[in-house]
């Protein structure tokens, strides 16, 4: 069983639907949890970088903690074909310039 | 420069050739790592180094694999002996110090026919 588990999708929504995306992990060591966006042929590019339960806002982004569950979520509000690529989970023990453990990455299309 | 730099973008190479992979991380950041990313797949950690020392390998997979920094900035990541299931997107991040977010770059992504 992987650390990290991420359903990969694809996950279709039509353009201005909230998008929901989410991670469940099996280390209690992780403590620092990231979502990367990553387009195809990109690199994976930072959305959102949080530490200990709770949420966190930023624009149409929000992240969600939820350290007890093991679980992190990312929602998407009025989402945009632009919107339309990869999304991937991360964490790590020590911070985020310690080594990262990434979810499989669920494709997300925004369909107009 | 502005983000990560890698090159080349695409390298192809016949199986048991050597092949070495280069990244710029952003100016000024100590910290340096390397990904491997297979299709469909997640990145998985390779290497990790802070300034010119390399403080975890742990993720190599073999010891065909390379990794250097000598002068505490570029990196090489160097593969020996190439085989087929090396093929995959390698990719680079940096970050200011250890506790600050990776920053990655667009990855080098490598055919071994």
């Amino acid at each position: 069983q992987k650390e990290v588990e991420q359903d990969p999708g694809p996950l279709s929504v039509p353009e201005g639907a909230i998008v929901s995306l989410n991670c469940t992990y099996s280390n209690s060591a992780f403590q620092y949890f990231m979502w990367y966006r990553q387009y195809s042929r990109k690199g994976p590019e930072l959305l959102m970088y949080t530490y200990s339960s709770g949420n966190k806002e930023d624009g149409r982004f929000t992240a969600q903690v939820d350290k007890s569950s093991k679980y992190i979520s990312l929602f998407i509000r009025d989402s945009q074909p632009s919107d339309s690529a990869t999304y991937l989970c991360a964490m790590s023990a020590t911070g985020g310039g310690n080594k990262l453990t990434f979810g499989t990455g669920t494709q997300l299309k925004v369909e107009l | 420069g502005a983000g990560v730099s890698q090159s080349p973008r695409y390298k192809v190479a016949k199986r048991g050739q050597d092949v070495a992979l280069r990244c710029d991380p952003i100016s000024g950041h100590v910290s340096l790592f390397w990904y491997q990313q297979a299709l469909g797949q997640g990145p998985e950690f390779l290497t990790y180094f802070q300034n010119e020392a390399q403080l975890d390998k742990s993720g190599l997979p073999s010891d065909r694999f390379f990794a250097e920094r000598p002068e505490g900035s570029v990196s090489t990541l160097k593969i020996q002996r190439t085989q087929q299931e090396d093929s995959a997107v390698y990719l680079c991040a940096s970050s200011l110090f250890r506790e600050q977010p990776q920053h990655f770059g667009d990855g080098t992504r490598l055919s071994i026919l």
